[in-house]
Formats: C-alpha cells, sequence, structure tokens
C-alpha cells in the first residue's frame, strides 16, 4: 500500500515570496490533515479536510495561507506572501476513519525555509 | 480543553538500558493517547494508542505504555534501549471533537549511546 505522498521535500524561498505544497493521501483515506512543524515544537494542525469539505482551519492563519482539496483527494498548500516565522515542516497525514480513533498516516513532510 | 506536556525535551540513555518518556495529559472528557515517532527526514509514524481499553497498552517494537488516570500520565517505556530507537517521541492526545485532531506535545528526543 502506498503511504502518503508529499512534494517537495525542500524549499528554500525569500520572505514575501510564494510557495506552494502537494500532498496525495492513501487511498481511500476520506480524511486529510495539514500540521505545521516548527523546529523544537510538535505538530500543530492547520486544516482538516473530510472529502472535499473543511472541518477545522481554525488554526490557519489565513491572511496568507490557504489550502484546497478540489477533487476529494489531493490537497495543495499554499503560503503567499510567506514571512521567516512560516519557516517549518509542513506535515500532510490522512486518515480512514473521519479521524474518530486519531490514528494518522503521515507522509515524510515538506521542509520550508524563508530567508 | 486537550493538552499534553512532555518531560524533557532529551533523553539519554545506554544501549540495553530502560526507556522512559514521560508525558502528562490535561483532558476534560476521557482521553484517546497516542505515541508517534519520527526518525530522520521521516513523517510520523504511529507507536501505540490508548482508546479507553486495557490500561497498559503494547507498541510497535517492543514499546508499551501505562494509562495512569490517578497521576493523568501516559508514559512510554521499552525495558532494552536498541540503536535503532534513536527518534523523536511525540505524545498526543484527540481533540474533543469528532473531528481527529490530535494535539501534539513539545517531543523528546531519544539518544542512545552504545
Amino acid at each position: 500500500e502506498a503511504g502518503v505522498a508529499q512534494s517537495p521535500r525542500y524549499k528554500i524561498i525569500e520572505k514575501r515570496q510564494s510557495v506552494a505544497f502537494w500532498c496525495n493521501p492513501i487511498s481511500g483515506h476520506a480524511t486529510l490533515y495539514w500540521y505545521q512543524q516548527i523546529l523544537g515544537q510538535g505538530p500543530k494542525l492547520l486544516i482538516q479536510f473530510q472529502n472535499n469539505g473543511v472541518v477545522d482551519d481554525s488554526q490557519l492563519p489565513k491572511d496568507r495561507f490557504s489550502a484546497e482539496r478540489l477533487k476529494g483527494v489531493d490537497s495543495t498548500l499554499k503560503i503567499q506572501p510567506a514571512k521567516l516565522e512560516d519557516s517549518a515542516v509542513y506535515l500532510c497525514a490522512s486518515s480512514w476513519d473521519r479521524g474518530n480513533t486519531g490514528e494518522l498516516f503521515f507522509g515524510e513532510g515538506s521542509r520550508l525555509t524563508v530567508l | 480543553a486537550q493538552s499534553v506536556t512532555q518531560l524533557g525535551s532529551h533523553v539519554s540513555v545506554s544501549e540495553g538500558a530502560l526507556v522512559l518518556l514521560r508525558c502528562n495529559y490535561s483532558s476534560s472528557v476521557p482521553p484517546y493517547l497516542f505515541w508517534y515517532v519520527q526518525y530522520p527526514n521521516q513523517g510520523l509514524q504511529l507507536l501505540l494508542k490508548y482508546t479507553s481499553a486495557a490500561t497498559l497498552v503494547k507498541g510497535i517494537n517492543g514499546f508499551e505504555a501505562e494509562f495512569k488516570k490517578s497521576e493523568t500520565s501516559f508514559h512510554l517505556t521499552k525495558p532494552s534501549a536498541h540503536m535503532s530507537d534513536a527518534a523523536e517521541y511525540f505524545c498526543a492526545v484527540k481533540g474533543s471533537s469528532n473531528t481527529g485532531k490530535l494535539i501534539f506535545g513539545q517531543g523528546t528526543t531519544l539518544q542512545v549511546k552504545p
């Protein structure tokens, strides 16, 4: 079974530039999550999708971050314009059970460095 | 609101020694608790989970954790550390809603010395 795929693995940009990350969840997983992991901290949920609908985006900085999951499968997370404090690893995860058991399957992450 | 606190950002043990990683939680409802492991340059992987069944939970790679309601703790242990156990470990609690949101602790880096 293929795992959660993310790209790119690494990205370096200057502040005020834009960046986009892509995620393809495990086949059949209806729930998709984007987490932000800042160095030295635990992952923090940015947004959760159930199919192509948003379930929770309460911690997404909506003035600069956006995410979509148009066909209920893969998803894109965009940052525009980026700030220095956005330097982090962006983790995509998926689950099969609407998250009821809390068991998530994570991708390897996309590491963003903002200079 | 749910939260977890991991005591000690770095733990160092010798190979073959006991591993003990500490986690305390705060929850207004019976919690679902998890330990995830993150090897270098990899995503998080579920190690074990507590979902209100047995209080002693066994996971992969010889790890186990015990849920103690009186102490609001969910410490992770392994009797004998192996070099391959070196990684970052995260304790997490499921949010009170049915969204599946996980709230993670800040993580503990485990170093295993030969």
